[in-house]
């Protein structure tokens, strides 16, 4: 069985606070896929990142990083000096034999 | 720019109503999903196709059913909505040639369509 596991329900913070998401995740499967997406308030899924489980180096893009490890089974997310415009919903997603969201954490980025 | 293309963006149907929502995809994906995401919710995955072949989830009622007339169009239809089928629906889609490490396996949705049902 797979499950993705997101423990903060909601998290708010001021502006160019920087911020960690945090995402664990079930799979008996060797072979899989972790994502994030966002959830603006225009309700459209925006693909962040895909990870996948052989490849555990970090990644970092703009204000956005990741942290992948499979000894914790974690795939954490880190936004560094947040913005207003960072407020929306986050879901990790795990890709194995099929496709399973996490539950969302979401951000309000306060001004 | 390729899309995924969702219409209409809100419907408006009443209890028993029929409604019909669509998802044209100019990707050229062969997987298509519909998801059901409730208010503070995660997506739940109701069906998918991929290429021709239609795959439901166990737990989606009869009362949803999928028509795929071609590669780019999808069609979710809603027999009888109830009141507790209220919902986003999004429409998603994926290019995979089944083995996991293989193609891009990274769902693109559309902006969604929000039912209201009175």
């Amino acid at each position: 069985a797979q499950k993705v596991t997101q423990a903060q329900t909601e998290i708010s913070v001021v502006e160019k606070e920087d911020v960690t998401l945090d995402c664990v995740y079930e799979t008996r499967d060797t072979t899989y896929y972790l994502f994030w997406y966002k959830q603006p308030p225009s309700g459209e899924l925006v693909f962040l990142i895909r990870r996948n489980s052989f490849d555990e180096q970090n990644e970092i893009s703009g204000r956005y990083s990741w942290n992948f490890q499979k000894s914790t089974s974690s795939f954490n997310f880190t936004i560094t000096a947040s913005q207003v415009v960072d407020s929306a919903v986050y879901f990790c997603a795990l890709y194995g034999q099929n496709f399973v969201f996490g539950p969302g954490t979401r951000l309000s980025v306060l001004p | 720019d390729a899309m995924v293309i969702q219409n209409p963006r809100y419907q408006v149907t009443q209890f028993g109503k029929p409604v019909t929502l669509s998802c044209s995809q100019t990707l050229n994906h062969n997987v298509m999903y519909w998801y059901q995401q409730k208010s503070s919710q995660a997506p739940k995955l109701l069906f998918h196709y991929y290429d021709k072949d239609f795959n439901n989830e166990a737990d989606t009622p009869d009362n949803f059913q999928s028509r795929r007339p071609n590669t780019s169009f999808c069609f979710l239809d809603i027999r009888s909505p109830g009141l507790g089928d209220a919902a986003m629906y999004l429409c998603a889609t994926s290019v995979t040639s089944g083995a996991v490490l293989s193609g891009a396996n990274v769902l693109t949705f559309g902006a969604g369509s929000r039912l209201t049902v009175l």
